[in-house]
């Protein structure tokens, strides 16, 4: 059973502040790790995907490193702002097109 | 605008009654996906297709049964064999390549009265 486990559960920071959350996974027969962010009354959407052992992607203030061989993926973001506000979502690939999603972590900014 | 719609946004539905969640996309994606959301959970896998004609079953299909007869839709019902139907239905979409980036519809909240 592949397990994706996200930590923390929730978050509160203010404005300004940056911030950091994890998800953690199996690191045998990895092959892709997804980062999603959901907004409230919105569809999950796609932040990043990456595969290699070292990766790191880049999104305005939003950006994710991946450690395959001990199974990890950070996700950061500097200077947080109230539209930030959302849960974020890690899943693993597992088989040809089939993923497994953690429980999230959810942020909250405080203006 | 290309993207997947999900219909309708909340439903009610008696015990006992069967239900379809309707799943359309205009993205011309090969695979398509069901997924429920609990509280406290991550979503889990329903059922999922990759392409016309064919799908199959996620981690939870006991009491689901979808079709897949044209590309743009992937309807899910609910039947009454599903002990715990109240949730939150999510569809998603993907190109069908190896990475798999998946793109989501807004999804649909079904209560059981």
């Amino acid at each position: 059973i592949l397990n994706v486990e996200q930590s923390p559960q929730s978050l509160h920071v203010q404005e300004g502040d940056s911030t950091n959350f994890t998800c953690s996974f199996p690191s045998s027969n990895f092959y892709a790790l997804h980062w999603y962010r959901w907004e409230t009354a919105k569809s999950p959407e796609a932040l990043f995907v990456m595969t290699l052992n070292g990766d790191e992607k880049k999104k305005g203030r939003i950006s994710a490193t991946l450690n395959t061989k001990e199974g990890y993926s950070y996700l950061y973001i500097k200077g947080s702002q109230p539209e930030d506000s959302a849960t974020y979502l890690c899943a693993v690939t597992r088989g040809f097109q089939k993923l497994v999603f953690g429980t999230g972590t959810r942020l909250l900014v405080s203006p | 605008d290309g993207g997947i719609t999900q219909s309708p946004k909340y439903l009610f539905r008696k015990e006992g009654q069967n239900v379809t969640l309707s799943c359309e996309q205009n993205l011309n994606h090969d695979a398509m996906y069901w997924y429920r959301q609990d509280p406290g959970q991550g979503l889990r896998l329903i059922y999922y297709s990759q392409i016309v004609n064919d799908f199959q079953k996620g981690d939870i299909a006991e009491g689901y049964s979808v079709s897949r007869e044209k590309k743009e839709s992937f309807p899910l019902t609910v039947t009454s064999a599903q002990k715990n139907p109240t949730a939150f239905y999510l569809c998603a979409s993907s190109r069908g390549d190896a990475y798999n980036e998946q793109f989501f519809g807004p999804g649909t909240r079904l209560t059981v009265l």
